[in-house]
């Protein structure tokens, strides 16, 4: 079974600019969590979505935002991008809610110049 | 809310030398916890997990941990540390929502593990 993917790896964007980035989820798994995860504040949580809906939300700005297509795969996307929005975006795929497992894909580098 | 304390941010053993790294964690319920590894520039790999079913968990890679609630710890060990296992490792505890199976991980600040040969 295909693990969690990622895409891109790797991204330099431009203070300013907006960024999507994209998550496909193990198959069968329909909930997808984001995390973000820096050197000084680690690794903090963004949101999760479930049979496309948003369940949860970490405490991060309106700049980001995410959704979820039917098939699962989910993207998130950040807007008018700062310096500090540089860091490590890491997705992760859980099966049945009664699972308590997270699979993490190899995550998408974003520096902000 | 729900939270886990690495206690040590840097941890040194040499080949072949028992590993020990330590969490402690506060929950107002009883909680799953999780010990996961990441590589460098790598994602996100499960160790073991705790699901409040036995109390000694088994995981990959000749990983262990033990639930004592008594002491709020879940500390992870291994007899005899390899090379490859020098990486970052996060204790994480489980905050779950109300009957929606929301789950948020919460991750601890990390541990770096050095082997040396």
């Amino acid at each position: 079974k295909a693990g969690v993917t990622q895409t891109p790896r790797y991204l330099i964007k431009t203070r300013g600019q907006q960024v999507t980035l994209s998550c496909s989820p193990i198959s069968g798994h329909r909930s997808v969590s984001w995390y973000q995860q820096t050197p000084g504040q680690g690794l903090q949580f963004l949101f999760e979505y479930f049979s496309e809906t948003q369940r949860n939300k970490g405490n991060f700005p309106g700049r980001f935002s995410g959704r979820q297509f039917s098939n699962s795969r989910s993207e998130m996307n950040v807007s008018t991008l700062e310096l500090g929005d540089s860091a490590l975006y890491l997705c992760a795929s859980k099966g049945q809610t009664s699972s308590y497992e997270q699979y993490f894909g190899p995550g998408t580098r974003l520096t902000v110049t | 809310a729900q939270s886990v304390t690495q206690l040590d941010s840097h941890v040194s053993v040499s080949e072949g030398t028992p590993v020990l790294l330590r969490c402690n964690y506060s929950s107002s319920y009883s909680p799953s916890l999780f010990w996961y590894v990441q590589h460098p520039n790598k994602g996100l790999q499960l160790l073991l997990k705790y699901t409040s079913a036995a109390t000694l968990v088994k995981g990959i890679n000749g990983f262990e941990a033990e639930f004592k609630k008594s002491e709020t710890s879940f500390h992870l060990t291994k007899p005899s540390a390899h090379m490859s296992d020098a990486a970052e490792y996060f204790c994480v505890v489980s905050d779950l929502g109300t009957g929606t199976g929301f789950q948020k991980l919460v991750f601890g600040t990390g541990t770096r593990l050095l082997v040396s040969p």
